[in-house]
């Protein structure tokens, strides 16, 4: 089962940034949080992850709540090849638990 | 990361036959793994396979409907057996990064049975 909820959908307008929440409530102590996010007939594409502290590199930033049940992904300036689902899993081990997603939809 | 292809893209065939689906990866890795997408739902992980050990399947799947083949450190093969319009999906293989953390995902088997 799942670990983590997410909205189904979200806009963001080009140019903007783009937060994307998740809710992993269950999360353990030691199980990471990732993010992927797919684009339509493509392979799921790694973003990011983290474990307690927040977290950027060259494609976004995590923002992990202090008490690890709440996690934010920031693009900081969506364009329109970012529109794809994007996925906020917990790593459970060696296996990502994957949720339903968020349907991103970056409008011009 | 890792470069991976995946064989066929997609096919179409028909009930009660099977087919192979074939993974490669441009490096060595140790754990490939091997998940399906239904229409419209998220990933769901099938099995996990190290070279030279049998695959573990996850809850719910079986290896006689979906026997795995791991021959070497960058090669592995999925077989979705006696088919069903229920086995129409996605299937991805992937493979873990040299740092343990990320997966590398492949393009995917668009898989039509009729």
């Amino acid at each position: 089962d799942a670990k983590t909820t997410q909205p189904p959908s979200m806009d963001c307008a080009e140019g903007r940034a783009a937060n994307l929440p998740c809710n992993h409530s269950t999360i353990s102590g030691n199980e990471y949080v990732y993010w992927y996010r797919q684009i339509h007939s493509q392979g799921p594409q790694y973003i990011i992850h983290g474990l307690k502290n927040n977290e950027t590199n060259e494609m976004a930033s995590l923002i992990i709540t202090e008490d690890r049940k709440s996690s934010t992904l920031i693009l900081p300036h969506a364009t329109l090849r970012d529109t794809a689902v994007y996925y906020c899993i917990v790593r459970v081990g060696r296996k990502l638990i994957w949720g339903l997603g968020t349907s991103l939809a970056v409008n011009p | 990361s890792a470069v991976i292809s995946q064989k066929p893209s997609r096919d179409i065939c028909q009930r009660g036959t099977s087919l192979t689906i074939q993974c490669q990866v441009d490096s060595q890795v140790t754990m490939m793994f091997w998940y399906r997408q239904q229409p419209g739902q998220s990933l769901t992980l099938i099995a996990t396979a190290n070279q030279g050990s049998e695959a573990t399947y996850e809850s719910g799947f079986v290896i006689d409907k979906f026997p795995i083949s791991r021959p070497n450190l960058t090669f592995s093969t999925l077989t979705v057996s006696n088919m069903s319009p229920e086995d129409s999906s996605i299937y991805l293989c992937s493979v873990e990064g040299t740092g343990g953390y990320e997966q590398y995902f492949g393009p995917g088997t668009r898989l039509t049975v009729t």
